[in-house]
């Protein structure tokens, strides 16, 4: 099983600034099989990135996806108070087909 | 546009059996696979299984497989997670998603069921 693990656990920033979070693979995989979802409280996971770089329908272009391999990352540029989420990494194609990492909690100070 | 509605929240004891369902709206419902995703404080985002609306086809995790059922109704778009005896350890919120843009992503999501066993 492909385990993800992602950093930093809980990461507190201020409104315009920079949010980098980490999704590191357990083994490699394909950059067209990791997405990554944002969860507000009470709601469900929203797709933001696929195919590690690929903005989903509607997700603002202050999001952004990079990385290959075994590491990956999300950034949020110009943090906005409605980014505070839990983020989650997320791959494909390992039995379990599908896996999450444990999440990044942003909170906006 | 594309929607999954869920049913509502259960509270059930040990031993009882439960079906809760995902109804999907707004695109070809037999064309696309949906998943469930168990959601826990404790063990985060986990995909338990997923079906082909087209055939009946389900897949598990194997951390699920023998403990739930992926079933779907085509003629009411509907599919369906049902356990024949919980477990206080079943308690979660429980969600579908589709794989409508590509398979290996959850690109719409049910409103979640919270399932409690108590």
């Amino acid at each position: 099983e492909i385990v993800l693990t992602q950093s930093p656990g809980t990461l507190s920033l201020s409104p315009g600034e920079r949010a980098t979070l980490s999704c590191r693979a357990s083994q490699r995989i394909s950059s067209i099989y990791l997405a990554w979802y944002q969860q507000k409280p009470g709601q469900a996971p929203r797709l933001l990135i696929y195919e590690a770089d690929t903005r989903a329908s509607g997700i603002p272009d202050r999001f952004s996806g990079s990385g290959s391999g075994t590491d990956f990352t999300l950034t949020i540029s110009r943090l906005e108070p409605e980014d505070c989420a839990v983020y989650y990494c997320q791959q494909y194609g390992s039995s379990p087909l599908y896996t999450f990492g444990q999440g990044t909690k942003l909170e906006i100070k | 546009e594309v929607q999954l509605v869920q049913s509502g929240a259960e509270v059930k004891k040990p031993g009882e059996s439960l079906r809760i369902s995902c109804k999907g709206s707004g695109y070809i419902f037999s064309k696309y696979w949906i998943s469930w995703v168990r959601q826990t404080p404790g063990k985060g985002l986990e995909w338990m299984g997923r079906i082909d609306p087209s055939d009946s086809y389900a897949n598990y995790s194997p951390s699920f497989q023998g403990h739930v059922t992926i079933s779907v109704d085509r003629s009411i778009s509907t599919v369906y997670l049902q356990w024949s005896s919980l477990e206080a350890s079943d308690t979660a919120i429980f969600y579908c998603a589709t794989h409508y843009l590509l398979r290996g992503v959850f690109d719409y999501w049910g409103q979640g069921t919270l399932v409690t066993v108590s």
